[in-house]
């Protein structure tokens, strides 16, 4: 079975553009969920999608925006990039939900805003 | 709100030698809780989970226990070894219904010199 793919794996952007990223999770599974990692303030949630709606949503700006697709693929997009959002962004897929689910991590894409 | 909090690393040990890493949690009800290991350049996999008070999660040589009355969830290994070398973070899961969000600790730095 394949794993959770993300791309693209890295990213360089300048300040002010947007970036889209993607996201295959494993199949069947209809969950997903992204999350920033820094050095600075760790592992934080971004938003889940279940089912292409957007079912809990972590405290970022409204630049930070998210979809999911008929197939459970997702997309997280970043408006107005700022030298901040330099990160590593990891996608997680679960089967269905809830308190003790396993998430799957992806290997993340690393994100350099210059 | 829930959080989880985990013992600053980075911690250094001998191969063979025993590790515990500490974790407590905040949380208004009954999280689920984890261990995630993330090697370099990778994303992040689960290590063991516990998803009620006095479960025992374990796997290959870990181990971490459910403790309610102190809100906890160290993580331990009898005999480490040099492949064990990662990072290791303590998460919970937001309870509070149908929702795969991971409150994660700031990840704890573990180094197994031969």
């Amino acid at each position: 079975k394949a794993g959770v793919t993300q791309t693209p794996r890295y990213l360089i952007k300048t300040r002010g553009q947007q970036v889209t990223l993607s996201c295959s999770p494993i199949s069947g599974h209809r969950s997903v969920s992204w999350y920033q990692q820094t050095p600075g303030q760790g592992l934080q949630f971004l938003f889940e999608y279940f089912s292409e709606t957007q079912r809990n949503k972590g405290n970022f700006p409204g630049r930070f925006s998210g979809r999911q697709f008929s197939n459970s693929r997702s997309e997280m997009n970043v408006s107005t990039l700022e030298l901040g959002d330099s990160a590593l962004y990891l996608c997680a897929s679960s089967p269905q939900g809830g308190s003790g689910t396993e998430a799957f991590f992806g290997q993340g894409t690393r994100l350099t805003v210059v | 709100g829930d959080s989880v909090t985990q013992m600053e690393g980075p911690v250094t040990l001998s191969e063979e030698a025993f590790l515990t890493i500490n974790c407590t949690y905040t949380a208004t009800g009954y999280p689920s809780l984890f261990w995630y290991v993330q090697y370099p350049g990778e994303g992040l996999q689960l290590l063991l989970k516990a998803t009620k008070a006095d479960d025992k999660g374990s796997n290959k040589g870990f181990e971490a226990t459910y403790r309610k009355e102190t809100t906890s969830f160290h993580l331990e290994k009898g005999s480490v070894q040099v492949s064990d070398s990662a990072v290791y973070f303590c998460a919970s899961n937001d309870y509070g219904g149908a929702t795969n969000k991971l409150i994660f600790g700031t990840g704890t730095l573990l180094a197994v010199q031969p």
